[in-house]
């Protein structure tokens, strides 16, 4: 069954550095995608990246990277160069290509406080 | 450019009413997903519409749970008959379908129902 587990409720930076929110999957398709969400404490759940199953490279979109380690079936997103504001819940969600609905199956979040 | 909007933001009703929210997708998007979100949860998959026709619904959709999207448009999502255990945050997101795109999901900022 797809399942995505995320181990880490809570994890604190300082402003400025980076840091790796973990991200674990199972699935036994071969077509999928991943993706990271941001949720501020307003409740929206805001796109970050994603990365196809057959992307070669990892995924960037600004300070934000994923660690794509396909055998070992992990998506682990790296924030660098941490700001206040990225304080937030983030979830990791797999979405399986053969399902035709594309819905998204999330983790149960990690909370970062970045600390000033 | 206009994002997923919803409303209400908040809800709060007695045990047995009615109540029915409203979730605008990005304009040139066909699919619609709701979701439901409760404390400290990753959002989890209700129903999905391509265009107007309702194609999955989860189990996690009972008999009192109705969702329409008759234009292809907007969509509702009714609740019938409320339960306490139907406190929850109601996450409404939408995808353009273009073949094995990556389908990205853009949420709304939800609507907290709180059922007294």
């Amino acid at each position: 069954a797809q399942k995505i587990t995320q181990t880490q409720p809570g994890m604190f930076v300082q402003e400025k550095e980076a840091v790796t929110l973990d991200c674990t999957y199972d699935t036994s398709d071969q077509s999928y995608g991943l993706f990271w969400y941001k949720q501020p404490s307003s409740g929206e759940m805001i796109f970050l990246i994603y990365q196809g199953s057959y992307d070669e490279q990892n995924a960037t979109e600004g300070r934000y990277s994923l660690n794509f380690q396909k055998a070992r079936k992990s998506a682990n997103l790296v924030i660098s160069a941490s700001q206040l504001g990225d304080s937030a819940m983030y979830f990791c969600a797999m979405r399986e290509g053969q399902d035709s609905s594309y819905k998204l199956i999330f983790g149960s979040g990690t909370r970062l406080l970045v600390r000033p | 450019d206009t994002g997923v909007s919803q409303d209400p933001r908040h809800k709060i009703t007695k045990r047995g009413q009615n109540v029915t929210f409203r979730c605008d997708p990005i304009s040139e998007h066909n699919r619609l997903y709701w979701y439901r979100q409760t404390l400290g949860q990753g959002p989890e998959f209700l129903t999905y519409f391509q265009n107007e026709a309702q194609l999955e619904k989860s189990r996690l959709l009972s008999d009192r749970f109705s969702a329409e999207r008759p234009k292809g448009s907007f969509s509702t999502l009714e609740i019938q008959r409320t339960e306490q255990g139907d406190s929850a945050m109601y996450l409404c997101a939408s995808s353009l379908a273009t073949g094995v795109a990556k389908n990205i999901q853009y949420f709304g900022a939800g609507t907290r129902l709180s059922v007294l």
